[in-house]
Formats: C-alpha cells, structure tokens, sequence
C-alpha cells in the first residue's frame, strides 16, 4: 500500500509561474523526500527533510514539513518547461518492528506550458 | 560513475522463463532497495536489505521472486516463471543508514522487463 499520497495527481501551469504539490502520510516519519522521474526514466532526489525539521529550500525549492498534519508540500518557483516530470513524496517510516523503509505516492504529473 | 548501475536496461522474456537482474549500489552504502514501477504509478516497494541482511519482504513479493545480497554489496532480483503481470520497470536504489541520520535513496535507471 502507498504510504504517502500526492495532492493533485495532475497540474498545468505556464512558464514562469510557481507550482505547489503537496504530499499526507499516514504513519510517523524519520524523514520525507521528493523525487522527480521524467517519462520512462529513473528517480532524481530532489531534496530530503527530516522530521525535526519545519522547511528546507533548495535553489528554486522550497518543501515544507508538518508532522502534526503529516503532510508536507513542494514549491516550485519560476517554472520552467524543463521542469515538466512527475514529482514523489517518499517518506522514510517505520515499517513494523523497528525498521524503516521508503515508500512513495502515486505522484503529481506537472506539465510546464512554455 | 559512482552512481547506482543496473543491469541489464531492457529484458524481454518469454512467459515461463526465469529473469535475474543485478543491482550495484554506491560503495559505501550499506541500505539496498528493490522496486517495481508500472505506467502511471508510483515506485512500488519490493524488498531492502541492511547490509547482507534482508529486512523486509513487501506482500507484492511472491514466491516466484527473491533477492539476495551477498556480503552486502551487489544485489541481484530473480523472477522465476515469469507471467505477463510481471512486465514492468524494477528500480534499485541505495542510501546510508546511521542511527544519527540518514541519507537520500539514490536510484538507478531501472531494468524494464517486458513479459511476452
């Protein structure tokens, strides 16, 4: 079963503006990270923000974390038409006993119109 | 390249037949990941190893598949009997875990079997 679940599964913008997915969980966290997968390739990390933390930025990144609402969101600004790819949430959770393992959503398909 | 490096990229096999891919993860990482991922999905999680250990089995994991990873450095994934659901991409990935913190998962391009 997915683990984390991305809000919307689809989004369209133009060039230039910001885009913001957003990503719930269910279970407590060690960490959650962000990916991008473009069409029938490999996962790139994107950034990682463990539980302690609240935001983190990276370049034009900007993901925030709220363990009290389990959610987090990442914000693209100034897109770019490169920029267009699936993003995943995947957070590093326990998983029974004391292990902990990585499991991802299904994604929110972002499309960057030049 | 240090990266994560999966072999073969492409598999094509004929129902029935056994398939065995191979993962290699970066050097000093000591967690190892198995995931399937069909059209439209997500990464679905398979299996992770600690080192040699194997830590969990995901229920998608039949018995038809199994993973191995001696002496906690490459890792290979075999399907026996492969049936056409089968078909889709495995992704291998790797990351370093300490009890004070961890790493990101890095992932390799991915082996996509296509089950005919």
């Amino acid at each position: 079963s997915q683990q984390g679940e991305e809000d919307p599964q689809a989004l369209s913008i133009q060039e230039g503006e910001n885009a913001t997915m957003n990503c719930s969980y269910k279970t407590s966290i060690n960490n959650l990270q962000w990916y991008r997968q473009n069409s029938g390739r490999g996962l790139v990390h994107l950034i990682l923000i463990r539980s302690n933390e609240r935001e983190k930025h990276s370049g034009r990144l900007r993901v925030t974390l709220d363990t009290s609402k389990k959610s987090s969101s990442l914000l693209i600004t100034a897109s770019r038409a490169a920029d267009t790819a699936s993003y995943f949430c995947a957070t590093d959770a326990v998983s029974g006993g004391s292990n902990y393992k990585l499991t991802f959503g299904k994604g929110t398909l972002l499309t960057v119109n030049p | 390249d240090t990266g994560v490096s999966q072999d073969p990229r492409h598999k094509i096999t004929k129902r029935g037949q056994n398939v065995t891919f191979r993962c290699d993860p970066i050097s000093e990482h000591n967690r190892l990941y198995w995931y399937r991922q069909t059209l439209g999905q997500g990464p679905e999680f398979l299996t992770y190893f600690q080192n040699e250990a194997q830590l969990e089995k995901s229920r998608l994991l039949s018995d038809r598949f199994s993973a191995e990873r001696p002496k906690g450095s490459f890792s290979t994934l075999e399907i026996q009997r492969t049936e056409q659901g089968d078909s889709a991409m495995y992704l291998c990935a790797s990351s370093l875990h300490r009890l004070t913190h961890d790493t990101e998962a890095f992932f390799g391009q991915g082996t996509r079997l296509t089950v005919v």
